[in-house]
């Protein structure tokens, strides 16, 4: 099956700064997404985004289909950024179902 | 609202029990999902289903067994073949089947501890 692999997996910042996370993955995809895990375990939905650039707030989110990875971008953190962030992906062949990386945590310091 | 619900939000087994949680959305979603999350790790998929009567096999399906009769529900059980099912578990729908699923959205879970 496709592999995903998100790094760093573990990110400790000062409140204000920025961050990149990264997900790589190992085959061709129809849908990518990423998520935010709350500390009681909510996974919130943050962009939908199989290619291209969306923007959010705070939040930005690029993926470049073609060279199989995405980025998800964090301005000026704060503490309740904290959390897990997770990448999951489907090919578009195959199993339709969501494949998860094993996420980047982070944790924004006041 | 529209949204998932799964019960019980937490769930005491004793071992050798079969327990079965819910999952019940109002999205007018085709297709269902179930999830497992240990402590630290990622998700891993256990079975889904892209239409009412039917599913498949995820990744760790062995000791559980689910079933489709409605578009709306999709309950999970765990059976006492399961040897490891202290867990947080997550129910998610995504509107179509495929083959571009859409988005997927997850209920708020369920956590089941085995004593």
């Amino acid at each position: 099956g496709i592999q995903v692999e998100q790094s760093p997996p573990d990110l400790i910042l000062q409140e204000g700064a920025n961050s990149t996370l990264r997900c790589n993955f190992s085959d061709s995809v129809n849908n990518l997404q990423w998520f935010h895990q709350n500390p009681w375990g909510q996974l919130i939905n943050l962009f939908y985004i199989p290619s291209g650039t969306k923007q959010n707030g705070r939040l930005s989110a690029t993926t470049v289909a073609t060279e199989r990875y995405s980025l998800l971008y964090i301005s000026s953190s704060q503490t309740t950024d904290s959390g897990v962030y997770f990448c999951a992906v489907a090919m578009d062949t195959g199993r339709r179902a969501l494949t998860f990386g094993s996420g980047t945590r982070l944790q924004v310091q006041p | 609202d529209g949204g998932i619900t799964q019960s019980p939000k937490y769930l005491f087994r004793k071992e050798g029990q079969n327990v079965t949680l819910s999952c019940e959305q109002n999205l007018n979603h085709d297709a269902m999902y179930w999830y497992r999350q240990d402590p630290g790790q990622g998700l891993r998929l256990i079975y889904y289903s892209q239409i009412v009567n039917d599913f498949q096999k995820g990744d760790i399906a062995e000791g559980y067994s689910v079933s489709r009769e409605k578009k709306e529900s999709f309950p999970l059980t765990v059976t006492s073949a399961q040897k490891n099912p202290t867990a947080f578990y997550l129910c998610a729908s995504t509107p179509r089947s495929g083959p571009n699923t859409g988005e997927l959205f997850f209920g708020e879970g369920s956590r089941l501890t085995v004593l």
